[in-house]
């Protein structure tokens, strides 16, 4: 099977704008996470969606949102950005309760 | 929430020495405990997992603990080679699919 695949790979965004990221799971893979990669502060979660529902939320301001499409494939979009927003954001798949695989990740820089 | 932390933040270790990495969580409902490896700039990937209802699993040089009554698991690398220099993150879930992470083990391993 097809790995997880994220796009864009590198994005350089300026402060104040907003950014949307992509995340295509493994066929068959209904539940898409997301995470915040940031030096020191290891893997934060974002959110979590299992059939186009989000069922599970971390602590991030509203400027974080996400969406999950029908055939699975993941988006998360992030408003006004800040320079704090520049990160490793990665995206992983599962099938419910087992084990998660990641994608390679989008590298956002904010200037 | 649950919270998970992870020790020690470094570890260097000479070849073919053991290294063991700890991790602790405070949800007893956590039940499902993996091991992630990330090399430098590579995406995560899972190494080896283990559920509440097993206190041991191991795979050829890597081993994992897990004492639900202290509500600690750990990584044992035995024999250890310069390629299993790598940041090591601990995780744990119990809801649906949040995973809880470690702030990661930078583990050198010198030849």
């Amino acid at each position: 099977k097809a790995g997880v695949t994220q796009t864009p790979r590198y994005l350089i965004k300026t402060r104040g704008q907003q950014v949307t990221l992509s995340c295509s799971p493994i066929s068959g893979h209904r539940s898409v996470s997301w995470y915040q990669q940031t030096p020191g502060q290891g893997l934060q979660f974002l959110f979590e969606y299992f059939s186009e529902t989000q069922r599970n939320k971390g602590n991030f301001p509203g400027r974080f949102s996400g969406r999950q499409f029908s055939n699975s494939r993941s988006e998360m979009n992030v408003s006004t950005l800040e320079l704090g927003d520049s990160a490793l954001y990665l995206c992983a798949s599962s099938l419910v309760g087992n084990e998660q695989y990641f994608g390679p990740g989008t590298r956002l820089t904010v200037t | 929430g649950e919270n998970v932390e992870q020790h020690p933040s470094t570890l260097s270790v000479q070849e073919g020495d053991s290294a063991v990495i700890k991790c602790t969580y405070s949800d007893s409902a956590s039940n499902y405990f993996p091991w992630y490896k990330q090399e430098l700039g590579k995406r995560p990937q899972l190494i080896i997992d283990i559920r509440s209802n097993v206190g041991e699993k191991k795979d050829q040089r890597i081993a994992v603990t897990l004492n639900k009554t202290a509500k600690h698991f750990s990584l044992h690398i035995t024999e250890t080679q310069p390629e299993d220099s790598a940041v090591y993150f601990c995780a744990a879930s119990h809801t649906g699919n949040q995973f809880y992470f470690g702030t990661g083990t930078s583990l050198t391993v010198i030849p």
